[in-house]
């Protein structure tokens, strides 16, 4: 039963630069959520995906977007990269978009911005 | 709003002793989860247990057990017999029914180093 997968695992940009970050949910589930975890903090919920939709957005400005295709899989977007977006970007996934199902997470993508 | 509190930045713990990571809640919804994450360095979020607001039991998964005592809105995380591969950063976080999605909320997180 294949987990979360995210790539990559580490990633290397300067100030202005696009970014894509990649995110294949667990077997079975179909809702993918991203979070940005800064250094020392909890993560913080960027937004969820389901039904290929955005359902939901935390306090993140519109430089960072998403999408979500057919086989579940879902990619986020950040542009005008600022030095604060270093962090690392974790995508969970669930077998629903509401209620309390555990959501679980992949490995991560350190994203550095230089 | 809802909102998680972990006040201990860091814990150290003799292997093979009990330790008890402190977290405690807010929320005005009746219905909600609490789960209990593990981080190691590699940065991966490992779920190690969960409770709903109307479980009558407190959860245990292992030698993990969660202290949930709802009047006080805390759902305190029991690590028995510590091992050293404990040593991890660890997260509460809650999600609820009433919400929109199924967002987690988490904790500023408490780092556990276990000694030998």
């Amino acid at each position: 039963d294949a987990g979360v997968t995210q790539s990559p695992t580490h990633l290397i940009k300067t100030r202005g630069q696009q970014v894509t970050l990649r995110c294949s949910p667990k077997s079975g589930h179909d809702t993918v959520s991203w979070y940005q975890q800064a250094l020392g903090q909890g993560p913080q919920f960027i937004f969820q995906y389901y039904e290929e939709e955005e359902r939901q957005r935390g306090n993140f400005p519109d430089r960072f977007s998403g999408h979500q295709f057919p086989n579940y899989s879902s990619e986020l977007n950040v542009n005008a990269l600022l030095l604060g977006d270093s962090a690392l970007y974790l995508c969970a996934s669930s077998p629903r978009p509401r209620g309390v199902d555990t959501q679980y997470f992949g490995p991560g993508t350190r994203l550095t911005v230089l | 709003a809802q909102k998680i509190t972990q006040t201990q930045p860091g814990m150290f713990v003799q292997e093979k002793e009990a330790v008890t990571l402190d977290c405690t809640y807010d929320t005005s919804d009746p219905s909600y989860g609490l789960f209990w994450y593990k981080q190691p360095s590699s940065g991966e979020m490992i779920f190690l247990i969960y409770q709903g607001s109307y479980d009558q039991q407190n959860a245990t998964e292992g030698r993990y057990s969660l202290n949930f005592q709802k009047a006080r809105k805390s759902a305190n995380l029991v690590i028995s017999a510590s091992q050293l591969g404990d040593s991890a950063m660890y997260f509460c976080a809650m999600s609820s029914y009433g919400g929109a999605t199924n967002k987690l909320i988490f904790g500023t997180g408490t780092l556990l180093a276990v000694q030998p």
